[in-house]
């Protein structure tokens, strides 16, 4: 499974937009990416998944470039219930059983 | 839609005592089951699969232990547990490359 490194911390103010990068230099042909979102003693919750490209839903939009490389998970206009731990991820592929290896995440702070 | 289950919700339990978690995944048949631990302040580690009834896969050595005896129930078990087992047990489940996880079970081991 590939492995995935992002920033361990990040602070914004509320309204301003949020990038979270993440590298996967590793990332198999058949592997998708995958964003979560923690808050405390909660599970982790689905975000959004691509696979290259640009991926955009209601919550958040998520860039892929060509090589596959890293993505870019872009949080538009954040507010202070934002604040939490985002998970980067890739896998899911059919050949690993949709095994995710979760790696320490990225603590997001959003500021008033 | 589907719904996915865990109970008991919060756990105290003593050193050297049984374990029994149970999750349950409703609106979908033969999915893949997950079983994560995540210690205060960490990642989630993962601590079985499951992609079908009576198969299960483990990723860490433990005193734990996994079992699916029906198509939507994964169980985790202990004989007996170690201070170290605390921690926040999430089961997730996934129709495909994404995983949708339940509410957690918080384990105290005093």
């Amino acid at each position: 499974l590939a492995k995935t490194t992002q920033p361990i911390s990040m602070d914004s103010y509320e309204g301003q937009e949020v990038n979270i990068t993440c590298s996967h230099n590793n990332i198999a042909t058949n592997d998708y990416i995958t964003w979560y979102q923690q808050f405390p003693s909660q599970g982790p919750r689905f975000i959004i998944q691509g696979y290259k490209t640009k991926v955009t839903n209601e919550v958040a939009s998520l860039f892929i470039p060509a090589d596959r490389k890293s993505s870019t998970l872009s949080l538009p206009r954040v507010s202070l219930s934002d604040t939490a731990v985002y998970y980067c991820l890739v896998g899911g592929g059919s050949s690993n059983t949709g095994k995710l290896i979760f790696g320490q995440g990225t603590t997001l702070q959003v500021k008033p | 839609s589907q719904t996915i289950h865990q109970w008991p919700a919060t756990l105290v339990q003593p050193v050297g005592s049984p374990l029994s978690l149970e999750c349950t995944v409703e609106g979908t048949s033969n999915p893949n089951l997950y079983w994560y631990r995540q210690a205060a302040g960490r990642g989630l580690q993962l601590l079985f699969y499951s992609v079908g009834i009576g198969q299960i896969s483990s990723e860490v050595p433990q005193n734990l232990s996994a079992s699916r005896p029906q198509d939507r129930q994964f169980i985790l078990s202990s004989k007996k547990l170690l201070l170290s087992d605390s921690g926040f047990y999430l089961c997730a489940w996934s129709p495909g490359p994404e995983q949708y996880f339940g509410p957690g079970t918080r384990l105290t081991v005093t």
